[in-house]
């Protein structure tokens, strides 16, 4: 079946510092790829997504790219802020079937 | 703008009532929506999907009677927690997807805290 595996939280780092995230993910066929983003007592929002191999998903300064070849969606940022303070989610959906969510990874970012 | 609505944000109810939680989406149609449970630090668990105008489809392990859905209309579904006990205390959230876009992103409303006493 389908799964998605993120680094295990949790990363902390200081303002400016660069970000990555990986994620990994095991999908029959072309999945779509997503992350989300989920502040303190909120749902979640959608941060960037990549449909097929090789497409770049970016957004407020984050970026992920789809690899196929390595089935992997790692997210970056080159400079992270303290409002980036998160958990962030890897997500895959395989059409006609349920999204599959990663574990999360929390980010701290200090001052 | 949000385009899934949830109410509450958060209820604190007795031991044994009973709580309804509401999604709406905003600017779109839903024939399917998802209930998802999130316990703390911990991912989220999908629990049952919402179809309208039929029944909802529950995954193993999620007790039917416990977790009421209810999907009236194409724009509203309802999960109402039954004789909630301490354990059911956690964070609901709902989602959509906007039909009809290939691979639409689930959106996700801003959850619910349910903390029963």
């Amino acid at each position: 079946g389908n799964s998605v595996t993120q680094m295990e939280g949790p990363v902390t780092l200081s303002e400016e510092a660069f970000l990555t995230i990986n994620c990994t993910y095991t999908a029959t066929g072309y999945p779509s790829l997503f992350w989300y983003v989920q502040y303190p007592g909120e749902g979640l929002q959608l941060l960037l997504k990549a449909t097929k191999a090789d497409d770049k998903g970016s957004n407020k300064g984050f970026e992920a790219t789809y690899r196929k070849e390595t089935t992997s969606f790692h997210l970056e940022k080159g400079s992270v802020q303290v409002s980036d303070s998160a958990v962030y989610f890897c997500a895959l959906y395989n059409y006609g079937q349920n999204f599959v969510f990663g574990p999360g990874t929390r980010l701290s970012v200090l001052p | 703008g949000a385009v899934v609505s949830q109410h509450p944000s958060w209820v604190i109810c007795k031991s044994g009532t009973s709580v309804k939680i509401e999604c709406r989406s905003l600017d779109f149609q839903a024939t399917t929506m998802f209930w998802y449970r999130q316990f703390p630090k911990q991912s989220l668990m999908l629990m049952a999907t919402s179809n309208e105008g039929s029944k909802a489809t529950y995954e193993q392990g999620v007790e039917k009677d416990k977790f009421l859905i209810n999907h009236a209309s194409l724009t509203l579904s309802t999960l109402t927690v039954t004789s909630a006990h301490p354990e059911d205390s956690s964070f609901y959230i709902c989602s959509a997807r906007r039909p009809g876009v290939d691979n639409s992103p689930l959106h996700f409303g801003n959850g619910t805290r349910l903390t029963v006493t």
